[in-house]
């Protein structure tokens, strides 16, 4: 079936800098996406969402931002801070209500 | 307030055993999921109750799993003769009324099938 993939597995990053963490998805029908981090042994945390009539959204320090038009998504971190270090997951929703997810990205923050 | 809380957090069982996974939702939340993820996976979805009516089971691998929701608050996901492929963490998620479609996490319990 469809689903949602990450384009690079791992990403390392020196503390202080920006993060851009990317998506693709494939069902063209999702009309709302969802950014989770996973630390180890701990359930998602919700970091950040949009719906599909936006193109941008941000939070503190996370911006997420989506491209319809190349079913493109992205969380950008601004000052990754060595806390930041986890698994970062997309989530999508298409025609029901559970969310499909991709299989991750480890973000890793160098001191 | 409390989140998503899951017990037991860690189960062990022989092949065969039967377990039940427990979930409490976050107070008042409507919708509750059961998802289940593997070892470097991200979730995968079970299950989908609205307050007590389990609306959608087509995420359940087989005829094993069960899951119930009786009051409408807490949830039970139940294994059957537990096979080692069950083997992997399992994730409550709850989420208040529609539209809102945020989906609160769970601990999740980390199942192994011996």
């Amino acid at each position: 079936g469809e689903s949602v993939g990450l384009h690079l597995p791992t990403l390392s990053v020196q503390e202080g800098d920006n993060s851009i963490i990317n998506c693709a998805y494939s069902n063209s029908a999702s009309d709302y996406f969802i950014w989770y981090k996973q630390e180890s042994g701990k359930g998602p945390q919700f970091i950040i969402d949009i719906r599909s009539n936006m193109d941008k959204r941000q939070g503190q320090r996370v911006t997420v931002l989506l491209n319809k038009t190349v079913k493109h998504l992205s969380l950008q971190i601004a000052a990754t801070q060595p806390g930041d270090s986890a698994v970062y997951f997309c989530a999508e929703r298409a025609s029901r209500r559970a969310l499909t997810f991709g299989s991750g990205t480890r973000l890793q923050v160098q001191p | 307030g409390a989140g998503v809380s899951q017990s037991p957090r860690y189960k062990v069982a022989k092949r065969g055993q039967d377990v039940a996974l427990r979930c409490d939702p976050i107070s008042g939340h409507v919708s509750l999921f059961w998802y289940q993820q593997a070892l470097g996976q991200g979730p995968e979805f079970l299950t989908y109750f609205q307050n007590e009516a389990q609306l959608d089971k087509s995420g359940l691998p087989s005829d094993r799993f069960f899951a119930e929701r009786p009051e409408g608050s807490v949830s039970t996901l139940k294994i059957q003769r537990t096979q080692q492929e069950d083997s992997a963490v399992y994730l409550c998620a709850s989420s208040p009324s529609p539209p809102s479609d945020t989906q609160y996490f769970g601990p999740g319990t980390r199942l192994t099938v011996l």
